[in-house]
């Protein structure tokens, strides 16, 4: 089955420094990856959309200076917190999908999320 | 607007009792139904995916039903396990296709307790 790698699980900073977090899909290319944010028992919050080769698509509210979303190949997108905050501290969960449209044919398949612990 | 919502929030069965979770959404224009399970700090993991032609689909014990005219779902799970114990997520998918792009509309979730 398809195989979404994320990569770090856990992650401690310190405030002010910038955190990279990257989604890797194993053995598929992913046309399209999406970023989520999930506070704790609540549901996932969609953060952007990035189809790979193109800047990526950002929800209202989100700063895309502060979360910089690179998808520079068909198995790789990255996430870089910059210069995070406590209140950065959060649950960042990616997905990838065969298709620009998450068809029925194209199952989205996610990570498995990193903790970023903002001190 | 679109919306997904899910109930009950939370739910404690004992183990080997069987459970129904509801998913009921306005999403429009329709294209698809998702139900996932996520472990606390995990990724959601896929269960079922329908099309509005389709009733109900299944996946050993789970089964997923779908009413498109009342914009109803729900999700059926037989002989509970310890294991079930996770977040149940209902995720409706929007396509626009004049627009060329697909939404997906994620709901709360149901919080789901399997105890002995």
């Amino acid at each position: 089955g398809a195989v979404v790698s994320q990569h770090p699980s856990r992650v401690i900073c310190k405030s002010g420094t910038s955190v990279k977090i990257e989604c890797r899909s194993l053995d598929f290319q992913a046309t399209t990856m999406f970023w989520y944010r999930q506070f704790p028992k609540q549901s996932l919050m969609l953060m952007a959309t990035s189809n790979e080769g193109s800047k990526a698509t950002y929800e209202q509210g989100v700063e895309k200076d502060k979360f910089l979303i690179n998808h520079a190949s068909l198995t790789l997108s990255t996430l870089t917190v910059t210069s995070a905050h406590p209140e950065d501290s959060s649950f960042y969960i990616c997905s990838a999908s065969k298709s620009r449209l998450s068809s029925y044919n194209s199952p989205l398949h996610f990570g498995n999320g990193t903790r970023l612990t903002v001190t | 607007k679109n919306q997904v919502e899910q109930s009950p929030q939370s739910l404690i069965i004992l183990e080997g009792k069987n459970c129904t979770l509801q998913c009921n959404y306005t999403v429009s224009p329709f294209s698809n139904l998702r139900w996932y399970k996520q472990d606390t700090g995990r990724g959601p993991v896929s269960l079922t995916i329908m099309t509005f032609s389709e009733n109900t689909k299944s996946n050993g014990r789970y089964t997923a039903t779908l009413d498109a005219d009342t914009k109803q779902s729900s999700l059926h799970i037989t002989a509970s396990q310890l294991s079930d114990s996770a977040s149940y997520i209902c995720v409706v998918s929007a396509n626009f296709w004049a627009g060329g792009y697909n939404k997906l509309i994620f709901g709360a979730g149901t919080r789901l307790a399997v105890h002995p």
